[in-house]
């Protein structure tokens, strides 16, 4: 399945530079969030996730940064490479007033590896 | 483990008549997400179960959609009738807990 296209704001990087993707989230209330990345004709995959008592947690080449002060999530790939080529979702967990829970997606940046 | 696996990969429908895109979730996972991606609309929750049972379809667009869970290994997302407007990927997605989910790779449904 195709990702979101043509409107996509996109970021193209030299590949072994390091890719910084942002996302502003609007709700106080998040209290989790979770980036996802989605090659072309696949699922959304997994990346990474923190907590809102979290400002800052690291993985496998990947780094996601969280300023509660300005709602501002970022995604940091380390040494990028060609297979990070795709589409880069951030989704926030909201809890409602109703203590329901809802997972609510980011419409995406398309990370471009430049030979 | 197979990962989820969602059927058909690929539908065209014409205007009016029943789609039926079928999902099989992962295995021991508990919940169980359906989730439409369009060019305008990004990707949204359309419905989600909890061992079987439908927990929240406020995503669910209008009536002509409808979700059943029948067993823990399987589920399906109905359109009926079928509009052009419907045209989007959608995609299933299983976890083990409410905030985690694994995706399939999706059923592109193009109705004409």
């Amino acid at each position: 399945g195709e990702s979101v296209g043509l409107h996509l704001p996109t970021l193209s990087v030299q590949e072994g530079d390091n890719s910084i993707i942002n996302c502003a989230y609007s709700n106080s209330a998040s209290d989790y969030f979770i980036w996802y990345k989605q090659e072309s004709g696949k699922g959304p995959q997994f990346i990474i996730d923190i907590r809102s008592n979290m400002d800052k947690r690291q993985g496998q080449r990947v780094t996601v940064l969280l300023n509660k002060t300005v709602k501002h999530l970022s995604l940091q790939i380390a040494a990028t490479q060609p297979g990070d080529s795709a589409v880069y979702f951030c989704a926030e967990n909201i809890r409602t007033v109703y203590r329901d829970d809802k997972i609510i997606f980011g419409k995406g940046t398309r990370l471009h590896i430049l030979p | 483990d197979a990962g989820v696996i969602q059927s058909p990969r690929h539908e065209v429908t014409e205007m009016g008549q029943e789609v039926t895109l079928r999902c099989k979730p992962i295995s021991g996972h508990d919940y169980l997400f359906w989730y439409r991606q369009t060019m305008m609309r990004g990707l949204e929750l359309l419905i989600y179960f909890n061992n079987n049972v439908p927990i929240d379809d406020s995503g669910m667009p209008e009536d002509r959609f409808s979700a059943k869970m029948p067993n823990a290994s399987f589920s399906t997302l109905k359109i009926q009738p079928s509009e052009p407007r419907d045209s989007a990927v959608y995609f299933c997605a299983s976890g083990q807990g409410w905030t985690e989910a694994f995706f399939g790779q999706g059923t592109r449904l193009t109705v004409v």
